[in-house]
């Protein structure tokens, strides 16, 4: 049983185009994240979502939007894809204040 | 703002070395620690965790951590590694009351045969 799961696993789109990233949790956690991974390795967290409603916005472009429609699911959706967005995204949850996050497998992002 | 530190970005260690992986975190305040192991290919994995007590801390897999509150470290430990272990290891910390991680840089372990 996967616990967190995105979709797609890879992505290759063209600069200019607008795509989502879908992630559901079946751990019934109340927290769900959006992390972005660089060419380089670098994790660093995009947004946080608890109980659908925004905690956390770090500096990203608004071209990116999460969605909760549950607290099962946050989506992400992208527009005007740039090459600079070619990245891994990963999902992850967590429930409460105990902060151990469990990841998605991630989807790698290719924009040409 | 908090940040979190990895000093060694690439480690290479023939099987049974001993390992130990430096993480600084810069926050003051109440932090929970965390270390995730990444393989090839795959997603990140928690190998052991701290938010209180004991300050030595055993994870899956042989892996350890100790906290020293003093240095604001969070070293990763193992006696002796294995080829299998080699994977990116990630430090992380979040202040407490704060949900979001905040990741070191990641160091490349290679464990050769």
């Amino acid at each position: 049983d996967t616990a967190v799961s995105q979709t797609p696993k890879y992505l290759v789109t063209q600069m200019g185009n607008d795509k989502s990233i879908k992630c559901e949790q079946n751990l019934g956690h109340d927290t769900m994240y959006w992390y972005k991974q660089d060419s380089k390795k670098f994790l660093k967290i995009m947004f946080s979502y608890n109980n659908k409603e925004l905690i956390i916005n770090e500096t990203v472009p608004n071209r990116f939007s999460p969605k909760s429609p549950d607290k099962a699911h946050l989506n992400l959706h992208i527009n005007s894809l740039e090459l600079g967005d070619s990245a891994v995204y990963f999902c992850a949850s967590s429930q409460g204040l105990a902060n151990e996050q469990f990841f998605g497998p991630g989807t790698r992002l290719t924009v040409l | 703002a908090q940040s979190v530190s990895q000093h060694n970005h690439h480690v290479i260690l023939s099987e049974a070395a001993s390992l130990e992986l430096g993480c600084n975190y810069s926050y003051g305040g109440t932090v929970n620690l965390f270390w995730y192991v990444q393989y090839p290919g795959q997603h990140l994995q928690l190998l052991l965790k701290y938010f209180s007590g004991d300050p030595l801390v055993k994870g899956i897999k042989g892996f350890e951590a100790e906290f020293i509150k003093s240095k604001f470290s969070f070293n990763l430990r193992k006696p002796s590694v294995q080829w299998s272990d080699t994977a990116e290891y990630f430090c992380a910390a979040s202040e407490a009351g704060r949900r979001a991680l905040t990741f070191g840089s990641g160091t490349r372990l290679q464990v050769q045969p």
